[in-house]
C-alpha cells in the first residue's frame, strides 16, 4: 500500500547533485511526502518531508510538483556516503498512521 | 533528529527457542512503535503497531502469537518471537512516534540481525 512510485535504481557522480524522483498521483490533501533512506543493514535514516511547499534541510531538498503528484528529493553534492536505497513515503501527518515502505530507489554515488 | 535504540543487534538462535529484541527511545516519550521485518533485498514490511499500555495492532498475515509485542513504557516495547525457525531468520526493525506529536516523522532504530539455525 505504498501509493507511490520510483525509479528501482539510480547512479550519481560523487560531487554531483543527486535527484530522485517519486510519483504519488493519488495523493490526497492531508498527505504530507516523507523520505527516508537505509544505508545497508541499517534503520532507515529520516531525511525531510514536506505538504506543497519546497523543503531544504542540512541533509537535502524536497521539489514538490504544485499539482502535488510528483516530486524530487535533491542530495546537492552526492557523497559515496550517500549510497542507499531512498524510500518516498506519502501519508497523513498528525496521525497515527504508519509508514509503508514500497520498493524505494537504490543509488549508488560512483568515485 | 531522536534517537531510538535497538537490542540486541546480532542475535543467533537455535531453532524451538525464543528470542527477546527491545527498543527504545533515548531522549523522547514514544506513544507508538512499530515492529518491521526486512529479507535480503527487499523492502521494509509492517508487522505490527503498538500503543503504550494496549494491545498490538498486527498487520495481515502476521501471527500474534507468534510475534508477542510488548509496550509496558513510553520508552521502551520488546518484540518476542517465540518457537523462532529459520524461515524467521529476518533483520528486524522498530520505530517509535514522539509524543506528544509534535514530530511527525517517524524515528527507526539500528536493527537487529536475528539467525536461527
Amino acid at each position: 500500500d505504498a501509493k507511490t512510485t520510483q525509479p528501482p535504481s539510480m547512479d550519481c557522480a560523487e560531487g554531483r547533485a543527486a535527484n530522485l524522483p517519486c510519483n504519488h498521483s493519488t495523493i490526497s490533501g492531508n498527505e504530507y511526502v516523507y523520505w527516508y533512506r537505509q544505508i545497508h543493514s541499517q534503520g532507515p535514516q529520516y531525511i525531510i518531508h514536506g505538504l506543497k511547499n519546497n523543503e531544504t534541510n542540512e541533509m537535502a531538498s524536497l521539489i514538490i510538483t504544485e499539482d502535488r503528484k510528483s516530486s524530487t528529493l535533491i542530495l546537492p553534492h552526492a557523497t559515496l556516503r550517500d549510497t542507499a536505497v531512498y524510500y518516498c513515503i506519502v501519508r497523513p501527518r498528525d496521525t497515527g498512521n504508519q509508514f509503508y515502505f514500497g520498493t524505494g530507489t537504490s543509488l549508488t554515488v560512483i568515485p | 533528529g531522536a534517537v531510538v535504540s535497538q537490542h540486541p543487534s546480532r542475535v543467533i538462535c537455535k531453532s524451538g527457542t525464543s528470542v527477546k529484541i527491545e527498543c527504545r527511545s533515548l531522549d523522547f516519550q514514544a506513544t507508538t512503535m512499530f515492529w518491521y521485518r526486512q529479507f535480503p533485498k527487499q523492502s521494509l514490511m509492517l508487522m505490527a503497531t503498538s500503543n503504550e499500555g494496549s494491545k498490538a495492532t498486527y498487520e495481515q498475515g502476521v501471527e500474534k502469537d507468534k510475534f508477542l509485542i510488548n509496550h509496558a513504557s513510553l520508552t521502551l516495547s520488546t518484540l518476542t518471537v517465540t518457537s523462532a525457525h529459520p524461515e524467521d531468520s529476518s533483520f528486524y526493525i522498530c520505530s517509535a512516534r514522539a509524543f506528544p506529536a509534535g514530530w511527525s516523522e517517524a524515528f527507526f532504530g539500528q536493527g537487529t540481525r536475528l539467525t536461527v539455525v
